[in-house]
């Protein structure tokens, strides 16, 4: 049973640029989330995924950011025209549907770098 | 508004006394409350979780947390730390309707001396 997963681990990238992260949760696992963690913060929500329904998103979350789950399964994060506030770890989480007590398991996180 | 707040940014212990980080929180009902551990650069690690039933939960690498209702608390503990504890520990409160997202308070770092 392999846990969630992110890539990639690291991204080092130009201020002006695009750049996009990819999650895979557990198989089966309906709800996806993605988190935001700045450094010396705790992991701030940025949104939801119900199978591949996008049903809310943080007011964290700007114009130039977008995440989809096109076929309920993985979900990409792109964010445009980066800026170096983008720098942080992004995490993802899934659960599954219908589970009494909705436990989110994390993956190991992409950390970005914007110069 | 829901929120969680750990009012210790930094905790220092030495090696074998005992530890408690605090965590308090704002919600409308009892919420889901979890314990996370993440060393630098690292993701989270779950230490222990409370849904319902018996306020003293018991988590790995010998932690415990106990739910007081009446304090609005979820205060984690240890009785005696070992130097690979030293790391930074997250609070979190999950929302127990809609979306079942989590809140994270900032987080206590803790060092321990040898």
């Amino acid at each position: 049973d392999t846990g969630v997963s992110q890539n990639p681990r690291h991204k080092i990238t130009k201020r002006g640029q695009n750049v996009t992260f990819r999650c895979d949760p557990i198989s089966e696992h309906n709800r996806l989330y993605w988190y935001r963690q700045t450094l010396g913060q705790g992991p701030e929500f940025l949104t939801y995924f119900q199978n591949e329904a996008q049903l809310e998103k943080s007011r964290l979350l700007s114009d130039r950011f977008s995440a989809e789950r096109p076929k309920g399964s993985f979900s990409t994060l792109e964010i445009q025209r980066t800026e170096q506030g983008d720098s942080a770890m992004y995490l993802c989480a899934s659960s599954p549907l219908g589970s009494r007590n909705n436990e989110q398991f994390f993956g190991p996180g992409t950390r970005l770098t914007v110069l | 508004a829901q929120s969680v707040t750990q009012p210790d940014i930094h905790i220092t212990v030495s090696e074998g006394a005992s530890l408690e980080l605090r965590c308090n929180y704002s919600y409308g009902a009892t919420p889901y409350l979890f314990w996370y551990v993440q060393s630098p650069g690292q993701g989270l690690q779950l230490l222990l979780k409370y849904f319902s039933g018996d306020t003293l939960v018991q988590g790995i690498k010998g932690f415990e947390a106990e739910f007081k209702r009446s304090q609005s608390s979820f205060n984690l503990r240890k009785p005696s730390v070992h130097w690979s504890d030293a790391a930074e520990y997250f609070c979190a409160v999950g929302a127990t309707s809609g979306t079942y997202k989590y809140i994270f308070g900032t987080g206590t770092r803790l060092k321990v001396l040898a």
